[in-house]
């Protein structure tokens, strides 16, 4: 079982939608959890932690689900610059590694 | 402030070939990492330095080797190159060693012919 687990899309949403990503992690020890965005060609750059207790930036909501090992990610009013593949991250239980999903992938449309 | 700073970042090689990837990470941080990821999937875990100590390695073969300097610095360097070797080599460096965020280079995409 890999440690995280996305679907890959393609997700293809017009301008303005609204937006879910899901992922799932296996070790239920994993301390930390991050969202990346990764341009075509580009590195991974941090969109936003993940904390238990749920946390919001401006247009994007990110939530984790201890219990159920998921976490999730919620883009409003989706832009054309939102275009990107998005990465689930979680560390391992002693922190010094974090395991990527293989990123689930965004276009939005005019 | 500079971000992370990888050197070279392109280059070419042929099997059997020896590389040497260089990383400089954010001033102030301790911690570095590094990732490689190919087309298609998400970055895999190589190896994690943290004040000069090898913290982590991730599953791959001796071939692959790293350090870190005194500065923070590091280099990855790969043995007898493979064509699955090809891939984007990507740097991470964080403040410590313990789950903190990390911070990507750009990344050294290496193709072996």
């Amino acid at each position: 079982r890999k440690e995280v687990e996305q679907d890959p899309g393609p997700f293809n949403v017009p301008e303005g939608a609204t937006v879910a990503f899901n992922c799932t992690y296996s070790n239920s020890a994993s301390q930390s959890f991050f969202w990346y965005r990764q341009d075509c060609r580009k590195e991974p750059k941090l969109l936003m932690s993940v904390y238990s207790s749920g946390n919001e930036d401006g247009r994007f909501t990110a939530q984790l689900n201890r219990a159920s090992q998921y976490i999730s990610l919620l883009i409003r009013d989706s832009k054309l610059s939102d275009s990107a593949t998005y990465l689930c991250v979680v560390n391992n239980n002693t922190g010094n590694q974090f395991y990527f999903g293989t990123g689930t992938s965004l276009t939005v449309i005019p | 402030d500079a971000g992370v700073t990888q050197s070279p970042t392109h280059l070419i090689k042929t099997r059997g070939q020896q590389v040497t990837l260089r990383c400089s990470p954010i001033s102030g941080h301790k911690s570095v990492s590094w990732y490689q990821q190919v087309l298609g999937q998400g970055p895999q875990f190589i190896f994690q330095y943290y004040e000069k100590e090898e913290r982590g390695r991730g599953n791959f073969p001796d071939r692959f080797s790293a350090r870190q300097f005194p500065n923070y610095s590091s280099e990855l360097n790969v043995n007898a190159l493979l064509l699955g070797d090809s891939a984007l080599y990507l740097c991470a460096s964080s403040l410590n060693s313990g789950g903190e965020k990390l911070f990507f280079g750009s990344g050294t995409q290496l193709s072996v012919l």
